[in-house]
């Protein structure tokens, strides 16, 4: 596609409930980053895909939070017994993974709703 | 990872020149530094990355000085539609790169 894709956009989730995420990134974007978003804050880094490989998620606030992407396209951010504190707007990004003065490739983002 | 400062928030008027200062007093020798807009409820978007002098797009410049502890990123003539919030981010520019926003900078355009 022509942008990165997110979905749903929207999701409420009651307290304990397990959610997943999904990530369609730009055709042949090799690197692949999530990024959690608190209201009225900068994103704050989750993880890192270089192809079907996970290189960090130094960022997963817990063992709740798990991210693949199995063939190095489409990803998926999975969070286990969800909790209040994990109400925010999950962000996802992509980019080629040559040349300079590339710039990141966000999707609009998962707002999660933890009620 | 060089941490930025940068104003919470900005008025401005449509037509007016616009300059967000950041400092990044650590940063690094291959830093760059890079510009994200952000719209409400849509992810960051790429405006303008610059390791040293003057660049300039179709949609800003940004002005660093020799010695990079700070950086400007001049908006000419903004309209209602340039209210976002702005973020100054420096790091390197390979891929896989973390990039690590601060709080930014909301920017409020007025008729």
């Amino acid at each position: 596609g022509a942008g990165v894709s997110q979905s749903p956009r929207y999701k409420v989730a009651k307290r304990g409930q397990d959610v997943a995420l999904r990530c369609d990134p730009i055709s042949g974007h090799v690197s692949l980053f999530w990024y959690q978003q608190a209201l009225g804050q900068g994103p704050e880094f989750l993880t890192y895909f270089q192809n079907e490989a996970q290189l960090d998620k130094s960022g997963l606030p817990s063992d709740r939070f798990f991210a693949e992407r199995p063939e190095g396209s489409v990803s998926t951010l999975k969070i286990q017994r969800t909790q209040q504190e994990d109400s925010a707007v999950y962000l996802c990004a992509s980019s080629l993974a040559q040349g300079t003065n590339y710039g990141y490739t966000f999707g609009s983002g998962t707002r999660l709703t933890v009620v | 990872l060089a941490k930025t400062t940068q104003p919470i928030s900005m008025d401005s008027y449509e037509g007016q020149e616009v300059n967000i200062t950041c400092s990044h007093n650590n940063i690094a020798t291959n830093d760059y530094i890079t510009w994200y807009q952000q719209f409400p409820s849509q992810g960051p978007r790429f405006i303008i990355q610059g390791y040293k002098t003057k660049v300039t797009n179709e949609v800003a410049s940004l002005f660093i000085p020799a010695d990079r502890k700070s950086s400007t990123l001049s908006l000419p003539r903004v309209s209602l539609s340039d209210t976002a919030v702005y973020y100054c981010l420096v790091g390197g520019n390979n891929a896989g790169n973390m990039l690590t926003f601060g709080g930014g900078t909301r920017l409020m355009v007025k008729p």
